[in-house]
């Protein structure tokens, strides 16, 4: 089966880029999508085909996909991006997420 | 205003079937390209994608959970039903429901539910 692969955790000082990866084989052929997750809420979409950011996302967040590995980046990270994050991705049909990396604001 | 709300038992047995039911309003399943999805979460854990329908009433499985899986629509009643049966206390999560819009925000969930939280236990 598909699978996408993010680091566990990710840790970055305020004001600082943060970047954090999702791997999957030819992954570049399929949009990867980015959600943030911070405790006890729900999911949000931060990030969908590969580089777009649906209103409401902060211009500081950008992505992008090639090859192998699509990235999101914080740029100017606050204490208020600190949180879980997952990419996804469909394959054959079904829908993949990856095992999300936490974001640490030191 | 697009809201999804994801309702069901708290508590099921081992070897039962969970019935959840998502209800939402602010858009209707028979739009082109509008889909809903459940995803699910273990305590402490990824999020898990189970399934998903669409406007033509077209179903996908996680392929791993695809002979427990049943995902319906009631499109008046503006319900998504999510069965899955012979459950396992490694089924505890919170089950979520999403809206994919297709158009704007192209295969992604745009807009999620709050969860429920579903315990497997004897």
């Amino acid at each position: 089966s598909y699978e996408l692969t993010q680091p566990p955790s990710v840790s970055v000082f305020p004001g600082q880029t943060a970047s954090i990866s999702c791997s999957g084989d030819k992954l570049e052929d399929t949009y990867v999508t980015w959600y943030q997750q911070k405790p006890g809420q729900s999911p949000v979409l931060v990030m969908f085909q590969d580089s777009k950011r649906p209103s409401g996302t902060p211009e500081r967040f950008s992505g992008s996909n090639s090859g192998n590995t699509a990235t999101l980046t914080i740029s100017g990270t606050q204490s208020m991006d600190e949180a879980d994050y997952y990419c996804q991705a469909w394959h054959s049909s079904t829908l993949v997420f990856g095992g999300g990396t936490k974001l640490t604001v030191l | 205003q697009v809201t999804l709300r994801e309702s069901g038992p708290a508590l099921v047995k081992p070897t039962q079937t969970l019935t959840l039911t998502c209800t939402f309003s602010g858009f209707s399943l028979n739009t082109s390209g509008m889909c809903v999805s459940w995803v699910r979460q273990p305590p402490g854990q990824a999020l898990e994608w189970l399934a998903l329908i669409d406007w033509e009433d077209d179903k996908y499985y996680k392929t791993s959970l695809k002979t427990r899986l049943t995902i319906s629509k009631d499109t008046p009643r503006n319900q998504v039903v999510l069965t899955m049966t012979n459950m396992d206390p490694l089924d505890t999560a919170t089950y979520y429901c999403a809206r994919r819009q297709g158009g704007l925000t192209g295969d992604a969930f745009d807009i999620w539910g709050q969860g429920t939280m579903v315990s497997v236990s004897s």
